[in-house]
């Protein structure tokens, strides 16, 4: 089973400032790497596919980077409307795991 | 447009089962994976399972095997996933999720609204 290791697990921030999320595999799974965002009482939302496409309609200012086994989660200039939990999640091989998640609050 | 509608909240006894169902529209039901992944209250996501609906194929998380089956019914584009056994440690919102795959890999690109099932004596 891969294991993906996010960090960190919360993160406090003013708007328009940047976060940064990082996603680590126990082994390489090349770009089979997305990104979901989950607001509360809501299902997950795809923001980003294979480690660094956007995925259709979601805003510029997220990012994705990475290959292998690092990775990385990028909001630029960040939004109240950004408040939520971030996951991690790898389709390279089953089971299809995800990070622990990142909750992200506004100050 | 793509929809995935679940079934509504169960309430469940210990060693109880559950049965939640996921109605899809909008694309060929069996051109894409179907996938059940959960949530406990306050948790993370935990794959449990995935079917092919046109052969009706199954994968399991080791974690559930023998407790869980994905089935589906392509008359009506609608999958399944029943959990038996129940334990408290079941309450969770349970999910569906399409599998998208490229010639690459696979997503989830569309989810269900989840299913909230409560199991409590």
């Amino acid at each position: 089973e891969i294991v993906l290791t996010q960090s960190p697990d919360f993160q406090s921030v003013t708007p328009k400032e940047k976060v940064t999320i990082t996603c680590r595999a126990s082994q390489s799974i090349d770009s089979s790497l997305h990104w979901y965002q989950q607001k509360p009482d809501q299902s997950p939302k795809l923001l980003i596919k294979y480690a660094s496409q956007s995925f259709s309609g979601v805003p510029s200012r997220f990012s994705g980077s990475g290959s292998g086994t690092d990775f990385t989660l990028t909001i630029n200039s960040l939004e109240a409307e950004d408040a939520a939990t971030y996951y991690c999640h790898q389709s390279s091989s089953l089971p299809r795991t995800f990070g622990g998640g990142t909750k992200v609050e506004i100050k | 447009q793509v929809q995935l509608v679940q079934s509504g909240a169960e309430v469940k006894k210990p060693g109880a089962s559950v049965k939640v169902s996921c109605k899809t529209s909008g694309y060929t039901f069996t051109d894409y994976f179907m996938h059940w992944v959960r949530q406990a209250p306050g948790q993370g996501l935990e794959w449990m399972g995935r079917i092919n609906p046109n052969s009706g194929g199954t994968k399991y998380a080791q974690k559930f095997q023998g407790r869980v089956t994905v089935t589906r019914d392509t008359s009506i584009s609608t999958a399944y996933m029943e959990l038996s056994r129940l334990r408290s440690d079941d309450t969770a919102v349970y999910y569906c999720a399409r599998d998208y795959c490229t010639s690459i890999t696979c997503l989830f690109d569309y989810w269900g609204q989840g299913t909230l099932v409560t199991v409590s004596s």
